[in-house]
């Protein structure tokens, strides 16, 4: 059964720093891995979706790296700004089906 | 675009008590997801349907019933709330499985 963890489970950091969250996956034999952002009371929004023949992905401030035989992925967030606190989260499909797993996620503070 | 749109937004219920949970999505997307979010628990997969006229059990399936009534639309029945279905319910859709999944806002359901 595959397990998704995202350590820490919160984090804050000054506003302009540079920052990296973290999700680690049991079974490295993934589609693709997906990070996901939720604001307090609010749905999630897809950020990145970075396919398993991919090491990095990047949308403006945001870069996701991927490395399956590690069984890793890190989203890297440049210049933090206050904009950017919410919850985190990692989610990969079970191979060969329809299911994501979602890990617990990471809750970012950016502090002005 | 309205993207997944779900009703009601809240909902509070008494112990016994069944109602419907609706969500529709305007991608013409394939394939759509119910999901409950718990604290601590991360997003547990309850039921999805890959077409219309599928549906399969996800994780956590016990307690409730969905019906894939047409491409757009996706519900999720409790027939007989219990406490513990207290909970953040999402609705989510994509063009197939492993691809980007697109989040409605969720339903806050408290059972009394």
């Amino acid at each position: 059964k595959q397990e998704v963890t995202q350590i820490p489970a919160a984090l804050s950091v000054p506003e302009g720093e540079n920052l990296v969250l973290n999700c680690s996956f049991t079974d490295s034999a993934i589609y693709n891995l997906q990070w996901f952002r939720q604001d307090p009371g609010k749905g999630l929004t897809s950020l990145l979706l970075i396919q398993s023949s991919q090491r990095e992905q990047t949308s403006g401030r945001l870069n996701a790296s991927l490395d399956k035989s590690s069984g890793r992925s890190t989203l890297y967030i440049a210049a933090s700004q206050p904009g950017d606190s919410a919850t985190y989260l990692c989610a990969v499909p079970n191979f060969g089906n329809e299911k994501l797993t979602f890990g617990t996620g990471t809750r970012l503070t950016i502090i002005p | 675009n309205a993207g997944v749109t779900q009703t009601p937004k809240f909902q509070v219920l008494k112990t016994g008590q069944s109602m419907t949970l609706q969500c529709a999505q305007d991608m013409n997307h394939n394939s759509m997801y119910w999901y409950r979010q718990d604290p601590g628990m991360g997003l547990r997969l309850i039921y999805y349907s890959a077409s219309e006229g599928t549906t399969d059990k996800g994780e956590v399936p016990n307690g409730y019933n969905v019906s894939r009534l047409n491409k757009r639309e996706f519900s999720l029945r409790l027939e007989s709330a219990a406490p513990s279905q207290t909970s953040v319910y999402f609705c989510a859709s994509s063009s197939r499985g492993p691809d980007t999944q697109y989040f409605g806002p969720g339903t806050r359901l408290t059972v009394l």
